[in-house]
């Protein structure tokens, strides 16, 4: 069972665009949400996180936004660049059932285009 | 942050044969992990590695196939023993620091391919 759904799949913006990319979640005890940058050949890096507590959280041009009751979140890239050109991980973990596991969403492959 | 690096970065490997991955952190962890991605493919928590005991291994992967040490702090191995094509894939080492186990920071990863 899939925990935490993200779409779309894939995602081509046009430089100076919004990308938007969703993530919807079933689990009512997941209270950390991160998400992640992958680029091709790389190991996922940490872009920006954010808590129930709070509906939004921008970290320069990237931007969570949180909906507790609609169990969904998304992340918003900000005048998108080619260079932000990658894959993106939403994630979600409980963080009170002493468990340190992250489950991953499937991943948004976006293309920025001159 | 963590820095996280692993070794070999890739390996071609002959079926039937074993390969070990080693990950080192830079700084001393809480908790440190192994993931498996296959080309295209989101990420799959294989085991948490657990200094001084045995490993905590998610449903469907199994010691005999893919034992993990944890010596220390800082450092551990994933070997997957006795592989076939149906391994090929990323193996990514992560950790989770000291005073903020919610962050977790990822190696490079290991490109395996079975042949």
């Amino acid at each position: 069972q899939q925990q935490v759904k993200q779409s779309p799949q894939s995602l081509i913006v046009q430089k100076g665009g919004i990308s938007i990319i969703n993530c919807a979640y079933e689990n009512t005890a997941f209270d950390y949400f991160p998400w992640y940058q992958q680029f091709p050949g790389k190991g996922p890096a940490l872009l920006i996180a954010i808590r129930p507590d709070v509906s939004e959280k921008k970290e320069g041009r990237f931007t969570i936004s949180f909906n507790k009751s609609a169990k969904q979140f998304s992340l918003h890239i900000m005048d998108s660049q080619p260079g932000d050109s990658a894959t993106y991980f939403c994630a979600a973990k409980d963080s009170g059932a002493g468990s340190y596991q992250l489950t991953f969403g499937k991943g948004t492959k976006l293309s920025v285009i001159p | 942050s963590a820095v996280i690096s692993q070794k070999p970065s890739r390996d071609i490997c002959q079926r039937g044969t074993s390969l070990t991955i080693q990950c080192q952190v830079d700084s001393q962890v809480t908790m440190m992990f192994w993931y498996r991605q296959q080309p295209g493919q989101s990420l799959t928590l294989i085991a948490t590695a657990n200094q001084g005991s045995e490993a905590t291994y998610e449903s469907g992967f199994v010691i005999d196939k893919f034992p993990i040490s944890r010596p220390n702090l800082t450092f551990s191995t994933l070997t997957v023993s006795n592989m076939s094509p149906e391994d090929s894939s990323i193996y990514l080492c992560s950790a989770g620091q000291l005073l903020n186990t919610d962050t977790q920071y990822f190696g490079p990863g290991t490109r395996l391919t079975v042949l």
